[in-house]
């Protein structure tokens, strides 16, 4: 079964700095997806990769998808605090659910 | 206005008990699925319902059931609560398979004590 590796757990930043979460897939993967998550909150859905090579931006958060279609890496650039939370990455399972990475824990030190 | 409703929000109960999750959708979407999110942040998929069709079951103890009403509704009914239950419940619903277009809830955290 499909299983992904998110990189790092944890990660404690200085507020203005860049930071890059990566997610590795045990197999090719044909949809990708990042969630945030804030404490006591549902996720919500930054991004959708499909394509080998493929790269999405929206505000500073940029997501991209290897050529081999089995990494991908979410880069923040000049964080701030309403970055913190939890971020999961996500494949599409064999009927229709998601499988997700174990989560990335962001804390912005102000 | 929520377009994926779970209550209650917070679930203190007692060992042993039997308990009861809500979810419903205003989406318009056809699947729905219950998710666990373990104390470590693994969020796992637990049941989904197509159409109030069971498709997915995972290995979950027969504890917990699933009840589909109808296509807005999936409720979750726990009985017999262990302390390894604690955990926030998510639900989710999608107009079909594949992520985008998931929309989740805010969770249920449960604590049994």
């Amino acid at each position: 079964s499909q299983e992904l590796e998110q990189s790092p757990q944890s990660l404690i930043v200085q507020e203005g700095k860049n930071l890059t979460i990566n997610c590795t897939s045990s197999k090719t993967l044909y949809g990708l997806y990042w969630y945030k998550q804030k404490y006591g909150e549902g996720l919500i859905f930054l991004m959708m990769l499909q394509k080998g090579g493929e790269e999405k931006s929206h505000e500073k958060i940029t997501a991209k998808l290897d050529e081999k279609k089995q990494q991908s890496s979410l880069h923040i650039t000049a964080s701030q605090p309403s970055h913190a939370g939890i971020y999961l990455c996500g494949a599409d399972g064999r009927q229709g659910n998601l499988i997700f990475g174990k989560g990335t824990k962001l804390s912005v030190k102000p | 206005d929520t377009a994926v409703s779970q209550t209650p929000k917070y679930l203190v109960t007692q060992m042993g008990n039997d308990k009861s999750i809500k979810c419903e959708q205003n989406l318009g979407h056809d699947t729905m699925y219950w998710y666990k999110q373990d104390s470590k942040k693994f969020l796992k998929i637990m049941f989904s319902y197509n159409n109030k069709e069971l498709i997915i079951n995972e290995t979950v103890p027969n504890r917990f059931s699933p009840k589909s009403p109808d296509k807005a509704h999936l409720n979750l009914h726990i009985n017999s609560l262990e302390l390894g239950d604690s955990a926030v419940y998510f639900c989710a619903s999608s107009q079909g398979p594949g992520g985008y277009g998931y929309t989740f809830g805010s969770g249920t955290r449960l604590t049994v004590v």
